[in-house]
């Protein structure tokens, strides 16, 4: 079965400081990969996704993640966090993307 | 072009009663999903229906049920409601896919908040 655990159900930062979100996946074939944000009182929102194609994936906002095989990880990362990036940010595999398994979630605050 | 829309965004009901809520998916998409979000056991998938068929199911008991149209609109119904069902119901569209294509990204509606007293 496949399933994603995200390591810490909370997160804070300073603003202009590193974004550092974790996310590890089971999975017993080669997975898709997700992290998608939602907002307060919000569906959510893709914001990247890996597919087998490069291991780094970029997406919106300025967030990238990396899918590391050996690790089993996709760490969502982003340089320089921004107030507006405060929400709560989940993980999601798939193995055919009609069965989307979400983690737990982060929430992210980014303090002034 | 417009997004996934669900409708009622918020209602209340009573244990005892059903609901019925709706989900217009993205034009040309034919897959829908459903899947209910609470504080307690996060984001759980309900079914996902592809072609008026129902194509996978997740963990819930019976009294949740859905359905598909033609134009590719879906419904979910949950009878006897219980205090437990009180949670926010997002439905997310997607494109027609093939196994390992990785072309299909799941579009969420804004939801339905739905508490039950």
């Amino acid at each position: 079965a496949q399933s994603v655990t995200q390591l810490g159900s909370h997160v804070s930062v300073s603003e202009g400081a590193l974004v550092l979100l974790r996310c590890n996946y089971s999975s017993s074939v080669p997975p898709y990969l997700f992290w998608y944000v939602q907002y307060p009182n919000q569906g959510l929102q893709l914001l990247l996704k890996y597919t087998s194609a490069a291991t780094l994936v970029k997406g919106i906002n300025g967030f990238e993640a990396e899918f590391k095989k050996s690790e089993t990880s996709f760490h969502l990362t982003k340089p320089s966090a921004h107030m507006s990036d405060a929400a709560e940010y989940f993980c999601a595999v798939s193995r055919n993307n009609n069965d989307m398994r979400f983690g737990a979630g982060t929430r992210l605050t980014v303090k002034p | 072009k417009a997004g996934v829309t669900q409708t009622p965004r918020y209602l209340i009901k009573t244990r005892g009663q059903q609901v019925t809520l709706s989900c217009s998916p993205i034009s040309g998409h034919r897959s829908v999903s459903w899947y209910q979000q609470t504080p307690g056991q996060g984001l759980q998938f309900l079914f996902e229906y592809f072609s008026e068929t129902q194509r996978n199911k997740g963990n819930f008991p019976g009294r949740f049920s859905g359905r598909q149209f033609s134009n590719s609109r879906s419904e979910m119904n949950v009878s006897t409601l219980e205090l437990g069902d009180s949670a926010l119901y997002l439905c997310a569209s997607g494109t027609d896919n093939t196994v390992y294509s990785g072309a299909n990204v799941l579009t969420f509606g804004a939801g339905s908040r739905l508490t039950v007293l």
